[in-house]
């Protein structure tokens, strides 16, 4: 499954809400989908898993949705440390997949 | 806490080999399944492969298949990537993560070790 990520580079100020999409070549079986947070020289943290559920410690603002081929990650109010790439990766299929990321830079 | 911390990386010439590890606290490591994942310079991430609690269960990218080995010891709380006839592609920083449910999806990361292949 091939995962389609838009847009590539999103510019937002502090306090404004971030939509993140994640598109799938194919159905992801049982909407088996993660959403990843990747700073500059750190590894990723995982933030949301089976497409709606947040991760242990990921504050509220942080939201994933969607079914089938579509999903989000919204971020509701972007504070400072949420600017970092987002990763989507689907483990409903194998191989399991990553998309290209979405850079939210601050505007 | 959950702690990952992965060690062995460094410059190899292409052809050459390296063994990765990856030490594992703060958790039942023989409750889980572990992996690998990489990530080339400025790239995005390539899961590389899986190995199940009790290695009973092992999988591999079709990019490394026949040229990698995961394995693990439970006594160790440790976990391995043997990487033979590496190639400039595999040039990356690799992480192994924890995966909660043997799902192949990654709660917890280590930080990384780089991988150099280059003459």
């Amino acid at each position: 499954i091939v995962l389609t990520q838009s847009p590539g580079t999103l510019s937002l100020s502090p306090g404004e809400r971030a939509t993140l999409s994640c598109r799938a070549s194919q159905s992801v079986t049982s909407n088996y989908l993660a959403w990843y947070q990747q700073k500059p020289g750190q590894a990723p943290r995982l933030l949301i898993y089976g497409a709606s559920s947040r991760a242990t410690g990921i504050p509220d603002r942080f939201s994933g949705s969607g079914s089938g081929t579509d999903f989000t990650l919204s971020i509701s109010r972007l504070e400072p440390e949420d600017f970092a790439v987002y990763y989507c990766q689907q483990y409903g299929n194998s191989p399991r997949t990553f998309g290209q990321g979405t850079k939210v830079e601050i505007k | 806490e959950v702690q990952l911390v992965e060690s062995g990386g460094g410059l190899v010439q292409p052809g050459g080999s390296l063994r990765l590890s990856c030490a594992a606290s703060g958790f039942t490591f023989s409750s889980y399944s572990m992996n690998w994942v990489r990530q080339a310079p400025g790239k995005g991430l390539e899961w590389v492969s899986y190995i199940s609690s009790s290695s009973s269960t092992i999988y591999y990218a079709d990019s490394v298949k026949g040229r990698f080995t995961i394995s693990r010891d439970n006594a160790l709380t440790s976990v391995y990537l043997q990487m033979n006839s590496l190639r400039a592609e595999d040039t990356a920083v690799y992480y192994c993560a924890r995966d909660p449910r043997g799902q192949l999806w990654f709660d917890y990361w280590g930080q990384g070790t780089l991988v150099t292949v280059s003459s």
